[in-house]
């Protein structure tokens, strides 16, 4: 059983930048979620996308935006890159699209530094 | 104000002693679930164990338990006999309803140091 990958590990932007950060999904898990989580801080959850529609959002602008595929993988991008976005990136699947009612699988996360 | 406190930012401990990590929550709701999460070292956050509201039932898995009472509003987390490799920072979370969707909001965290 594969589990959740996300990809790139680490990633350096500039402030106004745009990025794209990618994650796969553990097999069979058709729901995915992100999370953003600041050094010392927990994770804060940025949305959920379950067959392919956003399907639930936390406290975060519209410059952060996301896809999900057919294959469940998913996508996140955000736009005008701000120095507060430097974070961890964590990307979450689940088999059950009950938001954060259920215990998720978590990938290693994309390292975003903005400077 | 905070839906998750976890006020023990730091624990440090020696191998083999017990040690309880603390978790209060704040919710209006009467159906949401509660959660705890290990992360070690290399990002990826772990399930370790999900509660619902209605299930006060404590519950013991090897050397974890969880102690759930709504009469306080905590849920708290033992590690009998401490070992290294339970060093990591654990998380506590709050799944309630918000509009619809189940929100999780997670605590801060603590860092477990377990010291051979």
């Amino acid at each position: 059983e594969t589990g959740v990958t996300q990809s790139p590990t680490h990633l350096i932007k500039t402030r106004g930048q745009q990025v794209t950060l990618r994650c796969s999904s553990q097999s069979g898990h058709n729901t995915v979620s992100w999370y953003q989580q600041a050094l010392g801080q927990g994770p804060q959850f940025i949305f959920q996308y379950y067959r392919e529609e956003e399907n639930g959002r936390g406290n975060f602008p519209p410059r952060f935006s996301g896809l999900q595929f057919p294959n469940y993988s998913s996508e996140l991008n955000v736009n005008a890159l701000e120095l507060d976005d430097s974070a961890l990136y964590l990307c979450a699947s689940s088999l059950v699209p009950g938001q954060g009612a259920y215990e998720q699988y978590f990938g290693p996360g994309t390292r975003l530094t903005v400077t | 104000a905070q839906k998750v406190t976890q006020a023990q930012t730091e624990i440090s401990v020696v191998e083999k002693e017990d040690v309880t990590l603390d978790c209060v929550y704040e919710t209006r709701d009467t159906t949401y679930y509660l959660f705890w999460y290990k992360q070690p070292p290399s990002g990826e956050l772990v399930f370790l164990i999900r509660r619902n509201s209605f299930d006060e039932q404590n519950e013991i898995s090897g050397r974890y338990s969880w102690n759930f009472q709504k009469s306080t509003s905590s849920f708290n987390f033992t590690i009998t006999a401490s070992q290294v490799v339970d060093s990591a920072v654990y998380f506590c979370a709050l799944s309630e309803a918000m509009g619809g969707s189940y929100i999780p909001t997670f605590g801060r965290g603590t860092s477990l140091i377990v010291h051979p």
